[in-house]
């Protein structure tokens, strides 16, 4: 089962930065928070990861809680390209159920002009 | 981010026959690669997991004899439904990941099987 509690859905202003928040209360220590998106009939993308500190890539920035509970993706400057189903998945390495990626419902972000 | 390359991307089949779905990492080898599948609008289901050179491990409810997982060499792994028939037809997609214990998973483009 997914370990991890997302809203259904959001929606952001071209431009602005898109917040996105995870629960995971009941995330172990050996376990990392990832992040993907869907878009449409294609394969899931990789965003970005981390274990306890916040994290930044080209694409996007985690901020994960110090209590490592809950994290935030965060996509600075949205573009109607980012309209996606956003997916935050607990998972731990391949010595810990292989890891394994169990999705959840994620969020589907919109994106509007 | 590495490249994970599938195919086909859509293919039709008759009912009772099978069909082969190839998962490639194309840049890193893939110590170990996840089959999904994916109804319309619903998130992925995880149906197994397959280390290079040994049987693959079938998540709960998965028929394993129906879809058969082969993962021969460090960059292909193959999925073949087996007589296939039309509550089959849904999106699958792969993944493949490298060694290292907390290496990202990457996603193929997925397959688009209908069963007629």
């Amino acid at each position: 089962d997914a370990k991890t509690t997302q809203p259904t859905s959001m929606d952001c202003a071209e431009g602005r930065a898109a917040n996105l928040p995870c629960n995971h209360s009941t995330i172990s220590g050996n376990e990392y928070v990832y992040w993907y998106r869907q878009i449409h009939s294609q394969g899931p993308q990789y965003i970005i990861h981390g274990l306890k500190n916040n994290e930044t890539n080209e694409m996007a920035s985690l901020i994960i809680t110090e209590d490592r509970k809950s994290s935030t993706l965060i996509l600075p400057h949205a573009t109607l390209r980012d309209t996606a189903v956003y997916y935050c998945i607990v998972r731990g390495t391949i010595y810990n159920q292989g890891g394994k990626l169990i999705f959840g419902q994620g969020t589907e972000l919109s994106v509007k002009p | 981010g590495a490249v994970v390359s599938q195919h086909p991307s859509r293919v039709i089949c008759k009912s009772g026959t099978s069909v082969k779905i190839e998962c490639r990492s194309l840049d890193f080898q893939a110590t170990t690669m996840f089959w999904y599948r994916q109804f319309p609008k619903k998130s992925l289901m995880l149906m197994a997991t397959s280390n290079e050179g040994s049987k693959a491990t079938y998540e709960q409810g998965v028929e394993k004899d129906k879809f058969l997982i082969n993962h021969a060499s460090l960059t292909l792994s193959t999925l073949t439904v087996t007589s296939a028939h039309p509550e089959d037809s849904s999106f699958y997609i792969c993944s493949a990941r490298g060694k290292s214990g907390a290496a990202e998973a990457f996603f193929g483009q997925g397959t688009r099987l209908t069963v007629v």
